[in-house]
């Protein structure tokens, strides 16, 4: 089955500098999601990747995904407390059991620091 | 669209007691999922439901849990006996199918004492 593994676990930042949070697989990404979650709230989406090299920016948070699609990152720039909680990525699942459903990673947990 | 609706948005119940978790899937949504999210576990996927039929229920913890979905705008997720180990948010979801954005609902805070 598919795995993806997050790094970091959790991050602190101060207020205005920029981070990354990655994405592995084990196998090729058909489809990479990401996902926002304030603590006792719903998985809000920010970005879909599909293509090999692509990018997509929203504000000040850019997601990339590989050329070999195995790995992708989410780079925020000059953080902001609202930027403030958990990430995570998720991907399209293949395969007879798999088909249609997503496959999360364990989730990075920011804080950010006025 | 009013996107994902799930009710109640908290539930507190004793131990033994039966739990019914519901869910309106965004229109014209083919795949509906339920996830269980704790604190140790993190997001569980438990079951998903491809036009109303069940695909994968691996995830379901053991027998105390049952999930329908009798048409293609509800589900419910129902716990029978529930013991306290049972209590976390249960997020429902949708989505059109592979290579579409699945959208999630607000969740169920679960609290069995």
């Amino acid at each position: 089955s598919q795995e993806l593994e997050q790094s970091p676990q959790s991050l602190i930042v101060q207020e205005g500098k920029n981070l990354t949070i990655n994405c592995t697989s084990s196998k090729t990404l058909y489809g990479l999601y990401w996902y926002k979650q304030k603590y006792g709230e719903g998985l809000i989406f920010l970005m879909m990747l599909q293509k090999g090299g692509e990018e997509k920016s929203h504000e000040k948070i850019t997601a990339k995904l590989d050329e070999k699609k195995q790995q992708s990152s989410l780079h925020i720039t000059a953080s902001q407390p609202s930027h403030a909680g958990i990430y995570l990525c998720g991907a399209d699942g293949v395969g007879s059991t798999s088909y249609g459903k997503l496959t999360f990673g364990q989730g990075t947990i920011l804080t950010v620091h006025p | 669209d009013a996107g994902v609706i799930q009710s109640p948005r908290h539930e507190v119940t004793e131990m033994g007691q039966e739990v019914t978790l519901r869910c309106k899937p965004i229109s014209g949504h083919d795949y509906l999922f339920w996830y269980r999210q704790t604190m140790m576990r993190g997001l569980e996927l438990l079951i998903y439901f491809n036009n109303n039929v069940p695909i994968d229920d691996s995830g379901m913890p053991e027998d105390r849990f049952s999930a329908k979905m009798p048409n293609a705008s509800f589900s419910t997720l129902k716990i029978q006996p529930s013991e306290p180990r049972d209590s976390a948010v249960y997020f429902c979801a949708s989505r059109r199918g592979f290579g579409y954005i699945q959208y999630f609902g607000a969740g169920t805070r679960l609290s069995v004492l």
